[in-house]
């Protein structure tokens, strides 16, 4: 039974970095055939994909537009987890995060992390 | 980016009842569709992929079905544990987009 855990920090002030880590337990960051997201959801915005990373035969990433210029997603093969940084946020980053799997099938989510709710205020 | 669009945003029904909810995608995305269940203070649980195909464990009174850009997630006979917010996702292209939810409530 794969489970994910989430933790890192509840309010972030504006302008700082967002960082969030997954610790993976019942697969490994490092498998061929899964890949590990960040996904947030606000009112304003609904759920929201920012991005991925996984490894088939070397390290990929992919990220979403909206937030590309300010994110990065790594894997920790030591820790068998995978960590989201937010650069430079502001108020409208604030929101539900969570660590999510993609099931073997696609591009979907099979299992997902608790969510940690990340104010952004001063 | 691929649009989703789901109607209504909320219906109320009561146990017993069959409840329709209708995803349609911004372009055709074949059967790119995966759905999930979410209930206050909890992630999202996979429910339903490849538009038809019932996740491990889910129970059969769920049936989703469609193809291009239009989908539907029913609901035969709704449970009390069913009341719950209900999303569609596509997976046919990046970035993965999701609708904007249903929510179940009771009558």
């Amino acid at each position: 039974q794969v489970q994910l855990q989430q933790s890192g920090p509840g309010l972030v002030k504006p302008s700082q970095t967002l960082s969030l880590t997954c610790a993976i337990s019942g697969d490994s960051v490092s498998s061929n055939s899964a890949a590990w997201n960040w996904i947030r959801q606000s009112p304003s915005r609904g759920l929201e994909w920012l991005g991925r990373t996984y490894y088939r035969s070397k390290w990929y990433n992919d990220y979403a537009v909206s937030v590309k210029s300010r994110v990065i997603i790594n894997p920790d093969t030591s820790k068998n987890q995978f960590s989201l940084q937010l650069n430079s946020v502001t108020p409208e980053d604030t929101a539900v995060y969570y660590c999510a799997r993609e099931a073997n099938w696609g591009p979907a989510f099979d299992y997902w992390g608790q969510g940690t709710l990340v104010t952004v205020s001063s | 980016d691929i649009q989703m669009t789901q109607s209504p945003s909320s219906v109320s029904a009561s146990v017993g009842d069959r409840v329709t909810i209708t995803c349609r995608a911004s372009q055709g995305i074949a059967s790119w569709l995966a759905w999930y269940q979410q209930k206050p203070g909890k992630a999202p649980k996979f429910l339903i992929y490849g538009a038809s195909t019932l996740q491990t464990g889910v129970p059969s009174r769920f049936s989703g079905s469609g193809s291009g850009t239009d989908f539907t997630l029913t609901i035969s006979s709704l449970q009390p544990e069913d009341f719950a917010t209900y999303y569609c996702q596509q997976a046919s292209s990046y970035p993965l987009t999701f609708g904007g939810g249903t929510k179940v409530e009771i009558k």
